[in-house]
């Protein structure tokens, strides 16, 4: 049973392009988290999603952030236009059944904006 | 502010020394999540304690909870150089649909002198 799995590890992107993480859950978990962490501080909630559902985005910026987890196929998170701002790690956890139980990680992307 | 906040920040000991770590949290929760993250890592699953527990064990770590002064501590015991790693608390927070995503502090850097 593999472990989550992101993807890419490291993303170089210019300002003004587009950057796309991947995430793929443990088999036969359907709660997916996205998190961001920037040096030397703690993970940042960013949205929470079900297979399909956007349960919980309230920590996702409103503008140029998106995330999706669709019937078939990984977890992407979107960020469109970067800018040097959101160079950080960008973590993705996986679970069975949400907070009542523990959460598997990726090893996390790391974006860098150029 | 963050729903689980760490104490301290950055702790260092002697190899061989006992390490303690604190957790305080704000709203009524479910249950208690420690990790580890060695740098540039993802996040390992230590040890989640329900709320309704008071103390567990695995191996050389020790967690305790206390839900009437919301805080939670980490006991690693005899420390060995390995265990230098950030630790995080993770709490369980209910969202508006009923579901609970897990909220985490912003971690406490422990480092081993060997």
């Amino acid at each position: 049973n593999a472990g989550v799995m992101q993807n890419p590890r490291h993303l170089v992107r210019r300002r003004g392009q587009e950057a796309r993480l991947r995430c793929s859950p443990m088999k036969g978990h359907s709660h997916v988290y996205w998190y961001r962490q920037l040096p030397e501080e703690g993970l940042k909630f960013m949205v929470y999603l079900q297979k399909e559902n956007i349960i919980d985005e309230s920590g996702m910026p409103k503008e140029r952030f998106s995330a999706e987890f669709p019937k078939e196929g990984p977890s992407i998170l979107r960020i469109q236009q970067v800018v040097r701002g959101d160079s950080a790690a960008y973590f993705c956890a996986s679970s069975l059944t949400g907070g009542r139980t523990e959460a598997f990680f990726g090893q996390g992307t790391r974006l860098t904006v150029v | 502010s963050q729903q689980g906040e760490e104490d301290p920040q950055a702790l260092s000991i002697q190899e061989g020394e006992n390490a303690t770590m604190n957790c305080s949290y704000k709203t009524s929760i479910n249950n208690l999540q420690w990790y580890r993250q060695n740098s540039g890592r993802g996040l390992v699953h230590l040890i989640l304690i329900r709320s309704n527990e008071r103390e567990k064990h695995s191996g050389r770590l020790r967690v305790t909870l206390d839900t009437s002064k919301k805080s939670s501590s980490l006991l690693i015991t005899a420390s060995r150089a390995a265990d230098t790693a950030s630790y995080f608390c993770a709490t369980d927070s209910e969202t508006n649909f009923g579901n609970e995503k897990l909220t985490f502090g912003t971690g406490t850097r422990l480092t081993i002198i060997p």
